[in-house]
């Protein structure tokens, strides 16, 4: 079944530890995107590719960093957790539909403490 | 550039009452509209999406959506709620190949749908 997953669900580590948010994507879609949302509040845009060894940053800043070696697979990686990072990170994906309609993982929740 | 503004961050019906979620967008060239809507500890569930077919569009769960373009909105309604439909519900708007924001969404601040027996 085509489908869009992230791992972990649910992530809590202390300060200064390196993570990697996974994500990958069966769809085979070329277009990928990250997501930050805090509790209640809208997504900001904080990465996206186009397709392989293509990588953009959002409109939001971030410190985190992604690469695209693969289609289907886009990971996100936090070199030195801070407790400002705790949020939930969502992962998208488009394909050549023209709509750009974004389908999305279901949410990484980190936090650190 | 385009925006997105979502008219109230809470709303609160009573089961069976009509539910009416209010968007309006901005857009330099022909937009694309969609309505997600996010479950708890969930990701975006595509719920619509007009893509200038046809201004009145139909989605999943009796959802549907009016595109004005004289009022730069894309309403979602419901005819009756459901207690099942208590999540939060994002509008958002992409460009065609023509904006300057090709192939981004850029999502409204969300609307919070609580239910009441």
């Amino acid at each position: 079944e085509a489908d869009i997953y992230q791992t972990p669900r649910y992530l809590v580590i202390g300060t200064g530890k390196k993570i990697t948010l996974e994500c990958s994507q069966t769809m085979g879609h070329d277009k990928m995107y990250w997501y930050q949302q805090d509790p209640g509040m809208e997504l900001h845009l904080i990465h996206y590719s186009y397709g392989v060894n293509s990588t953009e940053k959002g409109d939001l800043s971030s410190e985190s960093t992604v690469s695209r070696i693969r289609t289907e697979h886009f990971p996100l990686t936090l070199e030195s957790a801070r407790p400002s990072h705790t949020s939930q990170y969502l992962c998208a994906s488009s394909g050549t539909s023209g709509y750009n309609e974004q389908f999305f993982g279901p949410g990484t929740r980190l936090t650190v403490l | 550039a385009q925006s997105v503004t979502q008219l109230g961050s809470h709303v609160s019906v009573s089961e069976g009452a009509l539910v009416l979620l209010r968007c309006n967008y901005s857009s330099s060239v022909p937009p694309y509209l969609f309505w997600y809507v996010q479950y708890p500890n969930q990701g975006l569930q595509l719920l619509l999406k007009y893509t200038s077919a046809a201004t009145l569009v139909k989605g999943i769960n009796g959802f549907e959506a009016e595109f004005k373009k004289s009022e730069t909105s894309f309403h979602l309604t419901k005819p009756s709620a459901h207690m099942s439909d208590a999540a939060e519900y994002f509008c958002a708007v992409s460009e065609n190949a023509g904006g300057t924001s090709y192939g981004k969404l850029t999502f409204g601040q969300g609307t919070i749908l609580t239910v009441h027996p």
